[in-house]
């Protein structure tokens, strides 16, 4: 069981470049999520999907697409690189716990791709 | 907006203080507060979660306080110990449809030996 794996775990790229990360998750959740970390701002979500063949835009989608075509990996793609998505890149899948009317959930978090663009 | 405010930055404490981590929301629909640690090179992992039913959660060194009147939720880590030298997140969820979690801005913690 690895969990919520990412690859690759370090990319440089020019500005301008297009390039794909890829998640996946191998613990049959339904939700997935990409999020950006940069130094100060915390874990900002870029997109996410509640399920195979669905996406939504996050906080901060502008310059990412996503697709979800298979229920365990979700791709996060960078049509034209720009230096401000450099970062480092975390992917994390959940699933949600019913507990009466309430519901919890656990985010499972990959570790991570870093990357940089000139 | 940001939905949930967390400080301080940045925490220094010696070994075996306690270190406190607060945050505030303002969306009263929230009902799950779970905290994340991270370390460097890691990605965040699921440390300590509680609901507003209490007001506080304990397991371990861990605690989490709840002030559902002044939305206000705290991280205590008694006897702290530099392996807990990491980056804490606070976070919140507001349930139903809503499959998001809205984290705070992280808090580096370093405990000195």
């Amino acid at each position: 069981n690895a969990g919520v794996t990412q690859t690759p775990k370090f990319r440089v790229l020019k500005t301008g470049q297009s390039m794909t990360l890829l998640c996946a998750q191998d613990m049959n959740h339904e939700y997935m999520y990409w999020y950006r970390q940069d130094p100060g701002m915390g874990l900002r979500l870029i997109h996410y999907s509640v399920g195979e063949g669905t996406t939504a835009k996050g906080e901060v989608p502008d310059g990412y697409n996503v697709s979800r075509l298979k229920k365990q990996n979700f791709l996060l793609g960078l049509e034209s690189a720009a230096p401000s998505q450099t970062s480092v890149y975390f992917c994390a899948s959940s699933y949600v716990a019913q507990r009466g009317a309430s519901s919890s959930y656990e985010q499972y978090f990959g570790p991570g791709t870093r990357l940089t663009v000139t | 907006q940001q939905q949930v405010k967390q400080s301080p930055q940045s925490l220094i404490v010696q070994k075996g203080g306690i270190s406190i981590i607060n945050c505030a929301y303002e969306n009263t629909a929230f009902d799950y507060f779970p905290w994340y640690q991270q370390f460097p090179g890691k990605g965040p992992a699921l440390l300590i979660a509680i609901r507003p039913d209490v007001s506080e959660k304990k397991e371990g060194r861990f605690t989490i306080s709840f002030n559902k009147s002044a939305k206000q939720f705290s991280l205590h880590i008694m006897d702290s110990q530099p392996g807990d030298s990491a980056t804490y997140f606070c976070a919140a969820n507001s349930g139903g449809s809503n499959y998001k979690l809205t984290f705070g801005k992280g808090t580096l913690l370093t405990v000195n030996p």
